[in-house]
């Protein structure tokens, strides 16, 4: 069964520092990766996914099949960036998400 | 345009009651989703619908849950009885047809249960 590790409960940094939230996926064929954000008080909402390999508020996030990772990443970190993030896959078939367990980042002043 | 709407936000009820959380998909998506989210893990997914037909419910527990979509729009889902376990939050997300994809996924503010 797939499954997804988010070894971090919570990541604290200060502003300007850099962030990388890590995410381990346990699947043997080729799954979609996404990064789901959910800030406070607000829904949770897509954030960004590997296959647009695009770069959203500042964060990119780089598939390594090879370490089965997928780490979200920032080079400095703002204040507004304090939220829960969590790590997810689809497998090909279908669009049902696994989450991990998600990390709250919290952005020091 | 309107988000996926949920009602109740919030419900407080006893074990052994019965609790109904409805949900209204953003217009003209086919998909629908019901997440359980246990406090300090990610949303686990309980039930996909495309349309009014059922996708995948595996991880539906079915003694005590059930889940409808009768017109392919709204949805409802049912705890009878509730035990202390089931106190979380339901969120609800909706997006288009998922034969191709994958789509992203919308989601509503939640309902959270407490079970005393």
């Amino acid at each position: 069964a797939q499954r997804v590790t988010q070894p971090e409960k919570l990541l604290s940094v200060f502003k300007g520092a850099p962030v990388e939230l890590k995410c381990n996926y346990s699947y043997s064929g080729s799954p979609e990766l996404f990064w789901y954000v959910q800030y406070s008080r607000q829904r949770l909402q897509l954030l960004l996914r590997h296959i647009s390999r695009e770069s959203i508020k500042g964060f990119t996030a780089d598939l390594n099949k090879g370490e089965t990772s997928f780490h979200l990443k920032k080079p400095f970190a703002q204040e507004e960036d304090s939220a829960m993030y969590y790590c997810a896959l689809i497998l090909n078939a279908g669009n049902m998400l696994t989450f991990g367990g998600g990390t709250r980042l919290m952005v020091k002043p | 345009e309107a988000g996926v709407a949920q009602s109740p936000r919030y419900k407080i009820i006893e074990k052994r009651q019965s609790v109904a959380f409805w949900c209204n998909p953003i217009s003209g998506h086919a998909t629908l989703y019901w997440y359980q989210q246990i406090l300090g893990q990610g949303p686990k997914l309980l039930i996909q619908f495309q349309n009014n037909g059922v996708v995948d419910d595996s991880q539906l527990p079915k003694d005590r849950f059930s889940a409808e979509r009768l017109k392919g729009v709204d949805s409802t889902l049912k705890i009878q009885p509730a035990k202390l376990e089931d106190s979380a939050v339901y969120l609800c997300a909706s997006s288009p047809l998922a034969r191709t994809g994958p789509y992203e996924q919308f989601f509503g503010p939640g309902t959270r249960l407490t079970v005393l």
